[in-house]
């Protein structure tokens, strides 16, 4: 497609819950990253994945946060036993890998834990 | 090390006026800023970008800034206008595309008509 499509756009999820956050980045793009933005500040990275690669996962906050993208193309990210502190919008973004465009951001999921 | 300081919180900028956004960082390993423009709602939108073997680029409207000594960049707003009203960030990486941003925590901006 012509941007970086995140689904889905809202979720409330009760505490405890397990969710699923998909990624369908620019096609072709072998860069993805996934970052947490909590409300009023800037996205803090998660994991990147380069193909179906993850190269660095070292922004995961916890062990019950894991993300996959098994044919480097659509990446899930998936948080297991959701807590309160984990409500944020979740941003995917994808680059072509040649290093001069920057990202292209997806509009992102928010998710709201009660 | 890993900051990005971002400067000011938030900007009230009359129609037509400059509006200007600071960063500055500590790692001098970053060879890459770029700066996002977010709407309500929206995923962050790349604006413009430098590398620091350039002391400004200009796209437009929007220019960067950059004073490596320093190690501080900045992005200038000119004739800013309503539709710029956002909360902009600035951020910073090693290279593009293969290693994590480091973003700001961003500026409000409003751009009164």
């Amino acid at each position: 497609g012509a941007g970086v499509s995140q689904s889905p756009r809202y979720k409330v999820a009760k505490r405890g819950q397990d969710v699923a956050l998909r990624c369908d980045p620019i096609s072709g793009h072998v860069s993805l990253f996934w970052y947490q933005q909590a409300l009023g500040q800037g996205p803090e990275f998660l994991t990147y994945f380069q193909n179906e690669a993850q190269l660095d996962k070292s922004g995961l906050p916890s062990d019950r946060f894991f993300a996959e993208r098994p044919e480097g193309s659509v990446s899930t990210l998936k948080i297991q036993r959701t807590q309160q502190e984990d409500s944020a919008v979740y941003l995917c973004a994808s680059e072509g890998g040649n290093g001069e465009y920057g990202y292209t951001f997806g509009s992102g999921t928010r998710l709201t834990v009660v | 090390q890993q900051q990005v300081k971002q400067s000011p919180q938030s900007l009230i900028v009359q129609k037509g006026g400059i509006s200007i956004i600071n960063c500055a960082y500590e790692n001098t390993a970053f060879d890459y800023f770029p700066w996002y423009q977010q709407f309500p709602g929206k995923g962050p939108a790349l604006l413009i970008a430098i590398r620091p073997d350039v002391s400004e680029k200009k796209e437009g409207r929007f220019t960067i800034s950059f004073n490596k000594s320093a190690k501080q960049f900045s992005l200038h707003i000119m004739d800013s206008q309503p539709g710029d009203s956002a909360t902009y960030f600035c951020a910073a990486s090693k290279a593009s595309g293969t290693y994590k941003y480091i973003f700001g925590t961003g500026t409000r901006l409003k751009v009164l008509a």
